[in-house]
């Protein structure tokens, strides 16, 4: 059974903070790992992807990769009330369907 | 651009009725098909998917059902709705590849009461 385990929140920073979201998951031979963000009510929209060890960015966000520790995360740099929203990460092992974890609620106060 | 179309947006049915949910998308062709239903508080659970005309993988035995019928769209039906089966009906849609990236649709929220 593959899983991907996401603390459910809610992660609660300041406007103008670093959030980092965490994510882990079950299956050694997973290859492609992404993020989403689900607005309340609304369908989830994709962010980030990352196959490889290590950092990817794209503009405020930063999506880190650890194979070995089987741990993906998310940074939002300068986070925004527009930001708050629920991540969900998601894991895709060879040419299977992805498997996401249920998300984790993250809230920006102004 | 590749655009993902669902309808209807919002469904209020009756325990017992039947269901239908239509997803088409443009712009791409051959794409692998997804339907997820996220029900309230609870993550996305992957219910079918499809890889070509006709071509349906079932990931959760229900009362439930997908068709296929042309490249592009794909349909969730059903014959007699139950209460559990509330929830947020996603579609989504991937190029075939393992790096691609899925894409969801607008999704439709369906209560059956």
């Amino acid at each position: 059974q593959k899983e991907v385990e996401q603390n459910s929140g809610p992660l609660s920073v300041p406007e103008g903070a670093i959030a980092s979201l965490n994510c882990t998951y079950s299956d050694r031979g997973s290859q492609s790992f992404f993020w989403y963000r689900q607005y309340s009510g609304k369908s989830p929209e994709l962010i980030m992807s990352i196959y490889s060890n290590g950092d990817k960015e794209d503009g405020r966000f930063t999506a880190q990769l650890n194979k070995a520790s089987q741990y993906v995360s998310l940074l939002i740099r300068d986070s925004q009330p527009s930001d708050s929203a629920t991540y969900l990460c998601a894991v895709r092992s060879g040419y299977s369907t992805l498997t996401f974890g249920k998300g984790t609620m993250l809230l920006v106060s102004p | 651009s590749q655009t993902i179309h669902q309808w209807p947006a919002t469904l209020v049915q009756p325990v017992g009725s039947p269901l239908s949910l239509e997803c088409t998308v443009e712009g791409t062709s051959n794409p692998n098909l997804y339907w997820y239903r996220q029900a309230a508080g609870r993550g996305l659970q992957l219910l079918f998917y499809s890889v070509g005309i006709g071509q349906i993988s079932s990931e959760v035995p229900q009362n439930l059902s997908a068709s296929r019928p042309q490249d592009r769209q794909f349909i969730l039906s059903s014959k007699k709705l139950l209460l559990s089966d509330s929830g947020f009906y996603l579609c989504a849609w991937s190029s075939a590849g393992e790096a691609s990236w899925q894409y969801f649709g607008p999704g439709t929220r369906l209560t059956v009461t």
